[in-house]
């Protein structure tokens, strides 16, 4: 079946700097789409990017994440982590064959002055 | 941009008691699904469904009943709740890949 695997429960990162969240996967099936959903404090997940192209960069709201098939990757990254960046970030994948999602256990960014 | 609404926010009930979650969803989508949210568990699917009167098991199923009564309205139903379904819950609803999420029930069982 397929899984998600998100290997930090928690990164904790000084403002200014880079971050990196870690996303691998398993999946049995070819037609597939990937995402970054993310829940600030006391709202609703929300997707932050989506991708199921091998090998390009997706970026939005200044984060960056390039699916790499290869390696069954799909991490996100920013180059200055800002405080309002704190929140929890789900890896997902969707395999399209009965339009579920399957999401990794999140991993809860914060971001210190 | 999809509107996914549940009722009620906030939900306190007593062990073995009954209580009904609803979601709405105004955007013709045809899958709904229910989840509910812990710590160090994620995002966890209950049911879902592809249409009305559709019903589909998701991962952690057992002690949840759920209806989907029209394409708009999804119900999840707890017939003897018990603390261990104290938690977070969110709906959600779909036509592709891309799932969009109501604002939450937070319910407590005491």
């Amino acid at each position: 079946g397929d899984s998600v695997t998100q290997t930090e429960g928690l990164v904790t990162v000084t403002e200014g700097l880079p971050v990196k969240l870690n996303c691998t996967y398993q999946t049995t099936y070819l037609t597939i789409a990937f995402f970054w959903y993310v829940q600030y404090l006391n709202e609703a997940p929300q997707v932050l990017l989506k991708s199921s192209t091998d090998n390009k960069r997706t970026e939005h709201q200044g984060f960056h994440a390039t699916l790499h098939k290869s390696s069954s990757s799909f991490h996100l990254q920013k180059s200055s982590a800002q405080l309002s960046d704190s929140a929890l970030y789900y890896c997902a994948l969707s395999d399209g064959s009965n339009n579920r999602i399957f999401f990794g256990d999140g991993t809860q960014l914060v971001v210190k002055p | 941009e999809a509107a996914v609404t549940q009722s009620p926010r906030n939900k306190v009930t007593v062990t073995g008691g009954n209580v009904t979650l609803s979601c709405r969803q105004t955007n013709s989508h045809n899958y709904m699904y229910w989840y509910r949210q812990d710590t160090g568990h994620g995002l966890r699917l209950i049911h879902y469904s592809y249409g009305a009167g559709n019903l589909q098991i998701g991962d952690v199923p057992d002690g949840y009943k759920a209806t989907r009564t029209t394409q708009e309205d999804f119900f999840l139903l707890l017939e003897l709740a018990s603390p261990s379904q104290t938690s977070l819950y969110f709906c959600a609803s779909s036509d592709s890949y891309e799932q969009y999420f109501g604002p939450g029930t937070r319910l407590t069982v005491l």
